[in-house]
């Protein structure tokens, strides 16, 4: 079945600009998280949603940051006013949630995001 | 909380050699583990994990990892490597029972196999 997609691939944009990067989850995962992977901070959480709410949003860097999922499906990371720093590799994975933290991540193929 | 640490950034070995990945972490609770694998631009995929039982645990592509709660270690191993080995390797660590189901990374491992 499908995997994990995201899109863009890859976003250029120019700082203070605001962007959106979207994910579309394995059908049928309840559960999805937004990690960010940048050099020098390896793998870092950032958001994780249960169905539409999100239980743990404890990895946001700031409030420039913010994620919203519809649905029970697709979510949307916006990142506004965007900084160079901001520069990374977006990761969105998803899971079957039963609970217990056990389950195996499926993680999308990720968005590529550089600021100017 | 947790944390994970991995203290090879890099390891070159050559194909049809063994190899190790270190992995040890840091937790005030029980943990799950697990490895994952991310080829050059792609996504992350998981090799293995370990939830409870056996602490010896086999993962796809004939990796193996072993749990030491006394360590605190979860090293991968693989005893003959290919070409197509060489990717980059995340050790990660879950929490059972809490209200997240987030994983924390490790800085990741760059297996580079050559011939």
């Amino acid at each position: 079945g499908a995997g994990v997609s995201q899109s863009p691939s890859n976003k250029v944009t120019e700082k203070g600009k605001d962007v959106e990067l979207r994910c579309d989850p394995i059908s049928g995962h309840t559960a999805l998280y937004w990690y960010r992977q940048s050099l020098g901070q390896g793998l870092e959480f950032l958001i994780y949603f249960q169905g539409n709410s999100a239980p743990d949003k404890s990895g946001l860097p700031s409030d420039r940051f913010s994620a919203e999922r519809t649905g029970g499906s697709v979510s949307t990371l916006t990142i506004q006013r965007t900084q160079q720093e901001d520069s990374a590799v977006y990761l969105c994975a998803s899971s079957l949630a039963r609970g217990g933290g056990e389950e195996t991540q499926y993680f999308g193929p990720g968005t590529r995001l550089l600021v100017l | 909380a947790q944390s994970v640490t991995q203290l090879d950034s890099q390891v070159p070995v050559f194909e049809e050699a063994p190899v190790e990945l270190r992995c040890n972490y840091s937790s005030s609770v029980s943990v799950y583990l697990f490895w994952y694998v991310q080829y050059p631009n792609q996504g992350l995929q998981l090799l293995l994990k370990y939830l409870s039982g056996s602490t010896l645990v086999k993962g796809i592509n004939g990796f193996e990892a072993e749990f030491n709660k006394s360590q605190t270690s979860f090293h991968l191993r693989k005893p003959s490597v290919h070409i197509s080995d060489t990717a980059e390797y995340f050790c990660a660590v879950g929490a059972p029972g809490g209200a997240t189901n987030k994983l924390i990374f490790g800085t990741g491992t760059l297996l580079a196999v050559q011939p």
